[in-house]
């Protein structure tokens, strides 16, 4: 079954404490994309990467780290969460394809740091 | 950051009537608009992908249009049923390969 796999689906940490949220697809798509849903903002890209080992930031970058050693996987890392990155996380991958594809969004990642 | 706007935030659609809703986007470096359907506890699923101004696309009683000249975007929904209730998100894909998100219209229909 083509997906994208989140985890964990919830996850509570304490200020400062260094976590990861990893994200793996197995349709072999070239475009992953991380996003935070706020209430009232709607989805914001934190980074996106069009391929193996390109990586770029999105619209809220800041205190987000990724890699893309792999096709298949694009974790997120948060060095030393703070709690104004308490939010809903999703990865999302697509083919590179100017846009005439839909994304495959995973399904959630619900983060609280106190 | 790229200025995608859906109007209204959220209504309330007795059953079986029809409504509508817009989006809008910036008309310059535009390579396609998508929508989303969001049903709460789920993930944002794919409605329609839309690329050529003048498209229209249908899927049941859920229809769009897309105007890239002035930047909007409509969602139909035609005889609405419970089922329907969701948030439609629209995402605009812009030449630098960034999706961005409007905040979504929430729609509720009433039995």
């Amino acid at each position: 079954e083509a997906q994208v796999t989140q985890n964990p689906r919830y996850l509570i940490t304490v200020t400062g404490k260094k976590l990861t949220v990893t994200c793996s697809q197995n349709m072999n798509h070239e475009y992953m994309s991380w996003y935070r849903q706020d209430p009232g903002l709607g989805l914001r890209q934190i980074y996106y990467s069009m391929n193996v080992e390109v990586t770029d930031k999105g619209d809220v970058p800041e205190g987000y780290k990724v890699s893309r050693k792999e096709k298949r996987n694009f974790p997120l890392i948060l060095e030393s969460p703070s709690p104004n990155q308490t939010s809903l996380y999703f990865c999302a991958s697509g083919k590179v394809d100017r846009g005439r594809s839909p994304l495959h969004f995973g399904n959630g990642t619900r983060l609280t740091v106190t | 950051i790229l200025n995608v706007e859906q109007s209204p935030q959220s209504l309330h659609v007795q059953e079986g009537d029809s409504t509508n809703f817009t989006c809008s986007f910036p008309s310059s470096n535009f390579y396609a608009l998508h929508w989303y359907r969001w049903e709460t506890a789920k993930s944002p699923e794919a409605l329609f992908v839309m690329t050529l101004n003048g498209d229209e696309k249908k899927k049941g009683r859920i229809s769009a249009t897309l105007n890239t000249k002035e930047g909007y975007s409509y969602l139909y929904i035609k005889g609405s049923q419970p089922e329907d209730s969701a948030t439609y998100l629209c995402a605009f894909f812009s030449n630098d390969y960034k999706l961005s998100f409007g905040a979504g219209t929430t729609v509720t229909v009433r039995a």
